[in-house]
This record gives C-alpha cells, structure tokens and sequence, in this order.
C-alpha cells in the first residue's frame, strides 16, 4: 500500500506564485524525502528532512516535517515556468529499508 | 559521465517474449534498486540489492528475477510477459544505508502488446 499521499493531485499555478504540496503518512520513519519527476525522466531527488528535524531550506524549496501528525509539506516559492513536473514524497523507515513513495503531485507552473 | 544509465529506454514487445533491462551505476554506490512505474504514476520497490546480495523482494511475480553480477549493475529479466507489465521500469541506487539520497535511472519504458 501506498505510504505517503500527497495533496493535492494536481496543482496549476502562475509563474511567481508560491506552491505548496502536501504529504502525509502512515508509519514511523527515519526520514523523508522529496523528489521532483520531469516529464518521461527519471526521480531527481530535492531534499531529505530526518525525523527529528522540523524544517530544512534548500534555495527555494523549504520541507516541514510534523512527525505527530504524520505530514511534511514542500514549499516552491517564487515558482518558475521550469518547476513544472511532478514532486513525490516518499518515506524511508531506515536500515535498508525501502522508501516508499507517494502518489505525486503534478504541478503546472504558466508563464 | 551518466550517473545511473538504463538500457534500453524502450521495449516493446509481445506478449509471452523474455526480455532484459540492464541498470549500471559510476558512483560506486553499494545498494541497487528496481522500481516499476505504473500508468497512474505510482512508483513501487521491486527489488533491492546490497554488494550483489538480495535485500529487499517485494511481491514480484516469478517471472521477474533480477541479477547483479557486481556491484555496479543490477539487471532486470522478466520472463512470459504480460500485458500488465506494461509500465516504465526505473533502476536506482544510492550509497548504505538511510540518510542518503537515491539516483535514479531516466527509466526503460516497456509496452507489451
């Protein structure tokens, strides 16, 4: 089953505007990541929050983790017209554990 | 200089056809991962492997069976394909444990008709 669900599915925004997508899980987890798929590519992965961290920044992109309530959340600000693609969480328990992704958010950044 | 490559990015085929996908690695990562892509986007573990040995089998039909000859490829053979296996197929690897980030594969795009 599918660990993490993102919200919402789809997300169609202008260029300059913030995005905020949201993911939510269902087990304990080391951490979780966000990763950014461009059309008919491959995962490019954007940045990892641990369990016991509650926000972490990386240029534009900012990942709050709320591990009580089981919920991270990406933050685009300043979109661009090159953010269009579709961003995945996925939650890793740790050890070789597999992560385990969600259903992805596709977003539509317009000029 | 490709970090993870996969070959080859399309298949199509017919249906009961044995086919292979290759993944190798450069970035002398000791953990490999097989993913398959459905229609709808979903993105799910098949295999998992660490210094060549099975860590992590999912609930895959027998008719897939990885292989890695070493630690830098990890190939995918799947026997009497089906219809239903039709999805893009994504290698990746990534270096221990947790913590660590994984790469991805640009993906093998299979159809089976």
């Amino acid at each position: 089953s599918q660990q993490g669900e993102e919200d919402p599915q789809a997300l169609s925004i202008q260029e300059g505007e913030n995005a905020t997508m949201n993911c939510s899980y269902k087990t304990s987890i080391n951490n979780l990541q966000w990763y950014r798929q461009n059309s008919g590519r491959g995962l490019v992965h954007l940045i990892l929050i641990r369990s016991n961290e509650r926000e972490k920044h990386s240029g534009r992109l900012r990942v709050t983790l709320d591990t009580s309530k089981k919920s991270s959340s990406l933050l685009i600000t300043a979109s661009r017209a090159a953010d269009t693609a579709s961003y995945f969480c996925a939650t890793d328990a740790g050890g070789y554990n597999k992560l385990i992704f969600g259903a992805g958010t596709r977003l539509a950044v317009h000029p | 200089d490709t970090a993870v490559s996969q070959t080859p990015k399309y298949l199509v085929t017919q249906m009961g056809n044995d086919k292979s996908i290759k993944c190798e690695q450069n970035l002398g990562h000791d953990t490999m991962y097989w993913y398959k892509q459905d229609s709808k986007k979903f993105l799910k573990i098949m295999f998992s492997y660490n210094n060549k040995e099975l860590i992590i089998n999912e609930t895959v039909p027998n008719r897939f069976s990885p292989k890695s000859p070493d630690k830098a490829h990890l190939n995918l053979h799947i026997n009497s394909l089906e219809l239903g296996d039709s999805a893009v197929y994504f290698c990746a690897s990534r270096q221990g444990r947790a913590y660590n980030e994984q790469f991805f594969g640009p993906g093998t795009r299979l159809t089976v008709l």
